[in-house]
């Protein structure tokens, strides 16, 4: 069975940092590119940031380039995201979620975690 | 970018009915489109890729069409573990921008 497990989520000052973590079970992790999403309240998803199997290629949107780092540690079958300079607006709901096997929808997501960024 | 635009907002319904839920792409994106469910305190599931096709555990009474610009979820025969929040989304590009969202309520 596949699982994702989210961690990391808490509440942070302005300007803080944060790393949140996904640990993956089920699946052969190092063969599957890996994706964040997050929902802050009332809102839809965004779309935030994709990491290859390999970890080789990253990909971000324009919203968190430059203060967001995806990683991944296959040894481990954990999934990152090093958050830095939070600002209000990253208040939300953080999923992990993984490719499908076709790259064209993420067939399987955590519950999420919780960051709230307050001061 | 490719925005998507969902209708409607919010959806009212009782257990056993039809509804819809429409999606409209800014540019033609094919069939990469794709339907997620989400609850409260749940992880989000995907009910619908590639336009139309139904992922292995998905009720039957989920089913997708459409292609190119204008896209549909539709459920028939609502059952109650069907209410919750759907969201479209586009994986013709690696930006996978979502739609703002469809809640649907219990009548």
């Amino acid at each position: 069975e596949v699982q994702l497990v989210e961690s990391g989520g808490a509440l942070v000052q302005p300007g803080g940092s944060l790393r949140l973590s996904c640990s993956a079970s089920g699946f052969r992790f190092r063969n599957s590119a890996m994706h964040w999403v997050r929902r802050a309240p009332g809102k839809s998803l965004e779309y935030l940031s994709h990491i290859s199997g390999d970890g080789a290629t990253t990909f971000y949107v324009d919203a968190v380039r430059g203060r967001f780092t995806i990683s991944r540690d296959n040894s481990n079958n954990t999934l990152y995201l090093q958050m830095s300079s939070l600002r209000s607006d990253d208040t939300a709901m953080y999923y992990c979620t993984k490719d499908s096997e076709r790259g064209d929808h993420f067939d399987y997501w955590g519950q999420g975690t919780l960051v709230t960024v307050s001061s | 970018d490719i925005q998507m635009t969902q209708s409607p907002s919010s959806l009212s319904a009782s257990i056993g009915d039809r509804v819809t839920i429409t999606c409209r792409a800014s540019h033609t994106i094919g069939a990469y489109l794709n339907w997620y469910q989400v609850k409260p305190g749940t992880a989000p599931k995907v009910v619908i890729y590639g336009a139309s096709t139904l992922p292995s555990g998905v009720p039957s009474r989920f089913s997708g069409s459409g292609s190119g610009t204008d896209f549909t979820l539709a459920i028939n025969g609502l059952h109650p573990e069907d209410f919750a929040t759907y969201f479209c989304q586009h994986s013709y590009n690696t930006l996978y921008t979502f739609g703002q969202g469809t809640k649907l309520e219990m009548k």
